[in-house]
């Protein structure tokens, strides 16, 4: 069985704070790793995707991977109110399909 | 990017009764899935929408229970069949592109 896990939270900093988010995946062989957004109410929205060890960045998001460790993580730097939502952690398995296995979100709450 | 509409965007069912889920993409797609969302939960995934043929179900998905269909490239429905209340959730088609598009959702309650 594949899993992804996240702590769920909630998560709470302060405006202008690094808010830092963390996953775990059970498929070694996962190639592939995504975080969605979700605002409550609404559908997931892509908000970064990785794809090998080390950092990737996109404005005041920056993704990082460990695949010894089978880790992913998202920072968000500078946190803002409108980044209060559920972020999901997505991991696409080994074997070619383009099916997601997703955690079971964290929900972040930047207070100003 | 992909534009992605669902119909209805919410519904309230009666038990015992079904619901089909329209979702329509602007533009063909080969890959299209339906995913559930439970309240305070996360997605998971029913079923790929297959285009010309059967769906390809997960575990604990059924035909009998959530039949599909994808009549081409850019449409697929998804029915609820025989409702109870457990099935009162998120409904959400997803498309891929260059990576996975989320329609808005069909929340649906079930009395």
């Amino acid at each position: 069985q594949k899993e992804v896990e996240q702590n769920s939270g909630p998560l709470s900093v302060p405006e202008g704070a690094i808010a830092s988010l963390n996953c775990t995946y059970s498929d070694r062989g996962s190639q592939s790793f995504f975080w969605y957004r979700q605002y409550s109410g609404k559908s997931p929205e892509l908000i970064m995707s990785i794809y090998s060890n080390g950092d990737q960045e996109d404005g005041r998001f920056t993704a990082q991977l460990n695949k010894a460790s089978q880790y992913v993580s998202l920072l968000i730097r500078d946190s803002q109110p409108s980044d209060s939502a559920t972020y999901l952690c997505a991991v696409k398995p080994q074997g070619g399909s383009e099916k997601l296995v997703f955690g079971k979100g964290t929900k972040l709450t930047v207070n100003p | 990017s992909a534009v992605i509409s669902q119909k209805p965007s919410r519904d309230i069912c009666q038990r015992g009764t079904s619901l089909t889920i329209q979702c329509q993409v602007d533009s063909q797609v080969t890959m299209m899935f339906w995913y559930r969302q439970q309240p305070g939960q996360s997605l998971t995934l029913i079923a790929t929408a297959n285009q010309g043929s059967e769906a390809t179900y997960e575990s604990g998905f059924v035909i009998d229970k959530f039949p599909i269909s994808r009549p081409n490239l850019t449409f697929s429905t998804l029915t609820v069949s025989n409702m109870s209340p457990e099935d009162s959730s998120i409904y959400l088609c997803s498309v891929v592109r260059d990576t996975q598009y989320f329609g808005p959702g069909t929340r649906l309650t079930v009395l």
